[in-house]
């Protein structure tokens, strides 16, 4: 099945930190990607729509300038969390979308604990 | 614009007994709906989806879910729990022109032995 690898897995750093998380669609391309935040027992909030080749599309009352998103091909999206604060930490999830599956699922990495201290 | 909505924030189940996980959505055009599993400190899992080929979606790991226009409900059943079963499920629903994804909060699954 499609595979979507997220990396790191967690991270733990210091305030003003900028941290980088890496999406891959492993076995597919994917020409859009989507990046989520999830709260503690919360469901997913969605942060952007990642575009291969243009610029990201964000959600309102996210800040494209804290959260960056760079999709230069059609495999990989990155999303960087500028100078980080504590209120920054959370659980973030990247997802792509499958084109050539009917109905264009979503398949997920596997997510990123950011903890800022 | 879609939404899902999932009923029951927590279901409890004993072991080998039917698990059924409620949710209805609302759509202005022809959803497709997805059900997803999450395991802790995990990403997303797809069970299964509908797409409009057939009412009835066999999906992982057992579980099923019958599409209902009339109800507007996509509910996820499987016959019977398995320990493993225990998890996060997460109905969502994305429209044919647009394929964000709106999810519903989610349901916690525990089973008992």
């Amino acid at each position: 099945g499609a595979v979507v690898s997220q990396h790191p897995s967690r991270v733990i750093c210091k305030s003003g930190t900028s941290v980088k998380i890496e999406c891959r669609s492993l076995d597919f391309q994917a020409t859009t990607m989507f990046w989520y935040r999830q709260f503690p027992k919360k469901s997913l909030m969605l942060m952007a729509t990642s575009n291969e080749g243009s610029k990201a599309t964000y959600e309102q009352g996210v800040e494209k300038d804290k959260f960056l998103i760079n999709h230069a091909s059609l495999t990989l999206s990155t999303l960087t969390v500028t100078s980080a604060h504590p209120e920054d930490s959370s659980f973030y999830i990247c997802s792509a979308r499958d084109l050539g599956v009917m109905g264009q699922p979503q398949h997920f990495g596997d997510g990123t604990r950011l903890s800022i201290l | 614009a879609q939404s899902v909505t999932q009923l029951g924030s927590h279901v409890s189940v004993s072991e080998g007994a039917l698990v059924l996980l409620r949710c209805n959505y609302s759509s202005s055009v022809p959803p497709y709906l997805f059900w997803y599993v999450q395991y802790p400190n995990q990403g997303l899992q797809l069970l299964l989806k509908y797409t409009s080929a057939a009412t009835l979606v066999k999906g992982i790991n057992g579980f099923e879910a019958e599409f209902k226009k009339s109800e507007t409900s996509f509910h996820l059943t499987k016959p019977s729990a398995h320990m493993s079963d225990a998890a996060e499920y997460f109905c969502a629903v994305s429209g044919s022109n647009d394929y964000k994804l709106s999810f519903g909060a989610g349901t916690t699954v525990t089973v008992r032995a």
